[in-house]
């Protein structure tokens, strides 16, 4: 096991609703990245955390917001959530300034 | 059992060495087949698309075996360059269905 996980597993919204997906990584992983992975598609790169602030962002509005915790975990936020959202979404962490990352399996979101 | 499983390494290797990495998938209906690499703190790139004829790319190769559901990707000549995380990466068994990435395998290249 590389230690990433996410939670939960498979999620359903409604339009309109907020959501909060969970990553848990291992300890000295400090440096988080969350990404979108729509059917058919490749993931497409939300945001990443290093040490608790995000320090890269793709082209994804405000509603897609994040944490890092002290502990490793991280969370991604999505308001107001759209048809659009329904994705796959993934969280990959680094060991401290190596250059591997690790992923979890995933939070499949169905907004409907 | 997963529907695509990786050996999450590491895999610690000196320049010049060839290393191997294998994939299983669940699926036995899926179609594509694909090979991503990981950089902290990048996006996954797709390295090569897997052919049941296998494929070639300068030091890579890869390879699918469609009877026992495994995918293999060769690493020939390693450069430190190459340590990355590997993702295997199946797509569905309909057109459309989601790509499903393994959780990567680990690769540390050293001189």
């Amino acid at each position: 096991e590389t230690g990433v996980t996410q939670s939960p597993t498979h999620l359903i919204k409604t339009r309109g609703q907020q959501v909060t997906l969970r990553c848990s990584s291992q300890s000295g992983h400090n440096t988080v990245s969350w990404y979108q992975q729509a059917l058919g598609q490749g993931p497409q790169f939300i945001f990443q955390y290093y040490r608790e602030e995000e320090n890269g962002r793709g082209n994804f509005p405000p509603r897609f917001s994040g944490l890092q915790f002290p502990n490793y975990s991280s969370e991604l936020n999505v308001n107001a959530l759209e048809l659009d959202d329904s994705a796959l979404y993934l969280c990959a962490s680094c060991l401290g300034d190596r250059d591997q990352a690790f992923f979890g399996q995933g939070t499949r979101l169905t907004v409907v | 059992r997963k529907e695509v499983e990786q050996d999450p390494g590491p895999f610690n290797v000196p320049e010049g060495a060839t290393v191997a990495f294998n994939c299983t998938y669940s699926n036995s209906a899926s179609q594509s087949f694909f090979w991503y690499r990981q950089d902290c703190r990048k996006e996954p790139k797709l390295l090569m698309s897997v052919y049941s004829s296998g494929n070639e790319d300068g030091r890579f190769t890869a390879q699918l075996n469609r009877a026992s559901q495994y995918i293999s990707l060769l690493i020939r000549d390693s450069k430190l360059s190459d340590s990355a995380t590997y993702l295997c990466v199946v797509n569905g068994a309909q057109a459309g269905t989601a790509l499903i990435f393994g959780k990567g395998t680990t690769l540390s290249v050293s001189s």
